[in-house]
């Protein structure tokens, strides 16, 4: 059964100040992992995809890295703004089209 | 606008009243989606369907029910059986095809007392 764990469960930083958000899984055999952003009390919405033959995916501030055969991605948040604070959450598909998620990183961007 | 519609967003509900929450999407995607969440705990799935007619339990299934008469509607049904069910619920959507990525919807936050 895929494990997910998320290191670390919360993090504070000051703004401007650059985050490295780790997710590691133990099946190797993966189709894709997603990266997902959760405000509180809201649904989750989808900040990178990253398909098992790329090696990263960047949007703007955000990049993620895969290392499938390490069972390893990073989110990188650059310049960190108040407006980041959130829970992410990494999450992965298997070979059986179903996502196996982490319980996820609380970030709080303090101004 | 293209997505995800849940309702309603608060429910609150007594013990031993079985409870439906609704699920609709217009992205035309073929597979959905139930999950639960609790604090401090990653998603967790409850049931998922890959086409009309047809769903498969996932990991917490016991105490919920589900149909998929339509492609665009997937409700769940909580019952009476499911021994904790407040939660915050989460249905989600992807398409199948050589990429597959989950979009979801707002959530339902469910108290049962």
């Amino acid at each position: 059964k895929q494990e997910v764990t998320q290191i670390p469960a919360a993090l504070s930083v000051p703004e401007g100040e650059n985050l490295v958000l780790n997710c590691s899984f133990t099946d190797s055999a993966i189709y894709n992992l997603q990266w997902f952003r959760q405000d509180p009390g809201k649904g989750l919405t989808s900040l990178l995809l990253i398909q098992s033959s790329q090696r990263e995916q960047t949007s703007g501030r955000l990049n993620a890295s895969l290392d499938k055969s390490s069972g390893r991605s990073t989110l990188y948040i650059a310049a960190s703004q108040p407006g980041d604070s959130a829970t992410y959450l990494c999450a992965v598909w298997g070979n059986d089209y179903k996502l196996s998620f982490g319980a996820g990183t609380t970030v709080t961007v303090r101004a | 606008d293209g997505g995800i519609t849940q309702s309603p967003k608060y429910l609150f509900r007594k013990e031993g009243q079985n409870v439906t929450l609704s699920c609709e999407q217009n992205l035309n995607h073929d597979a959905m989606y139930w999950y639960r969440q609790d604090p401090g705990q990653g998603l967790r799935l409850i049931y998922y369907s890959q086409i009309v007619n047809d769903f498969q339990k996932g990991d917490i299934a016991e105490g919920y029910s589900v149909s998929r008469e339509k492609k665009e509607s997937f409700p769940l049904t909580v019952t009476s059986a499911q021994k904790n069910p407040t939660a915050f619920y989460l249905c989600a959507s992807s398409k199948r095809d050589t990429i597959y990525e989950q979009y979801f919807g707002p959530g339902t936050r469910l108290t049962v007392t």
